[in-house]
C-alpha cells in the first residue's frame, strides 16, 4: 500500500541550529501539506502546496521556517534557527487532487511524522 | 471562523463498554466534519467524514458519528471498545467545497484508554 514517507522520524537538536525534514508523498498526489502538532494539541497547517506552488502559507513563521517542493514531488521543510518552542511533531500529508477533503480524491493521507526536540 | 471543541482530553473505558467521544463545532456555514485517529508515534488516519449526505455516518473499525445541527455536535461512538481502539482521536472541520485553498481545523484531541 502506498504511503507518505517522512524522514527523519526523530531529530534532537540544540537551539539556534538548523534542521530539515523531508517528505515524499504518495506517487501521483498533486497536493502536499505540512502540519505541526505540538504535544497535547491538534495538528495545525503550516503550508499547502499544489504541485510546486504554495497555495497557503499564512501560518508558516517565515522568519525561521521555509518550505519548498521544487519539482512538485517531494518536499523539504526547514527551520533555521530552531527555538525551544519548535519542539513538536511535523506531519506531512498528501492528497490526489486539491479538491475539498470531503470529496473523492481530496482525502488527506498522513505520514508517520518527524518528531523534533529542541534542547 | 470555523472551530471544533473536543470535550474531555482523556476518556477511559473498560473493554466491551460504550465509547463516546464528544465534539462540538462552530461554523457560520454548513460544515464538513471529520474524525481522525492517531496511534502512538504514527500519522493520522481518517475514521469517517460528514458531508451532508446523511446525518449518521459509519466509519472504519466499527465507529460511527451523528451530526446534530441543533446541538452543533458530531460525537463519535462505538458500541463495544476493544483494546486496539486505544489511541488519540481528533475531530476536524472544514468549510467550503470550491477552489483549492481550504483548511482542516483540528480539535485538541481526546486520548482514549481502554482497560482490560
Amino acid at each position: 500500500e502506498a504511503e507518505v514517507a517522512q524522514s527523519p522520524r526523530y531529530k534532537i537538536t540544540e537551539k539556534s541550529q538548523a534542521v530539515a525534514f523531508w517528505c515524499d508523498p504518495i506517487s501521483g498526489h498533486a497536493t502536499l501539506y505540512w502540519y505541526r502538532q505540538i504535544l497535547g494539541q491538534g495538528p495545525e497547517l503550516l503550508v499547502q502546496f499544489q504541485d510546486e506552488s504554495v497555495v497557503d502559507d499564512s501560518q508558516l513563521p517565515k522568519d525561521r521556517f521555509s518550505a519548498e517542493r521544487l519539482k512538485g514531488v517531494d518536499s523539504t521543510l526547514k527551520i533555521q534557527p530552531a527555538e525551544l518552542g519548535d519542539s513538536a511533531m511535523y506531519l506531512c500529508a498528501s492528497s490526489l487532487t486539491a479538491r475539498h477533503p470531503s470529496r473523492r480524491g481530496g482525502e488527506l493521507f498522513f505520514g508517520e511524522g518527524s518528531r523534533l526536540t529542541v534542547l | 471562523a470555523q472551530s471544533v471543541t473536543q470535550l474531555g482530553s482523556h476518556v477511559s473505558v473498560s473493554e466491551g463498554a460504550l465509547v463516546l467521544l464528544r465534539c462540538n463545532y462552530s461554523s457560520s456555514v454548513p460544515p464538513y466534519l471529520f474524525w481522525y485517529v492517531q496511534y502512538p508515534n504514527q500519522g493520522l488516519q481518517l475514521l469517517l467524514k460528514y458531508t451532508s449526505a446523511a446525518t449518521l455516518v459509519k466509519g472504519i473499525n466499527g465507529f460511527e458519528a451523528e451530526f446534530k445541527k441543533s446541538e452543533t455536535s458530531f460525537h463519535l461512538t462505538k458500541p463495544s471498545a476493544h483494546m486496539r481502539d486505544a489511541a488519540e482521536y481528533f475531530c476536524a472541520v472544514s468549510v467550503g467545497s470550491g477552489g483549492s485553498n481550504y483548511k482542516l481545523t483540528f480539535g485538541k484531541g481526546t486520548l482514549l484508554t481502554v482497560n482490560p
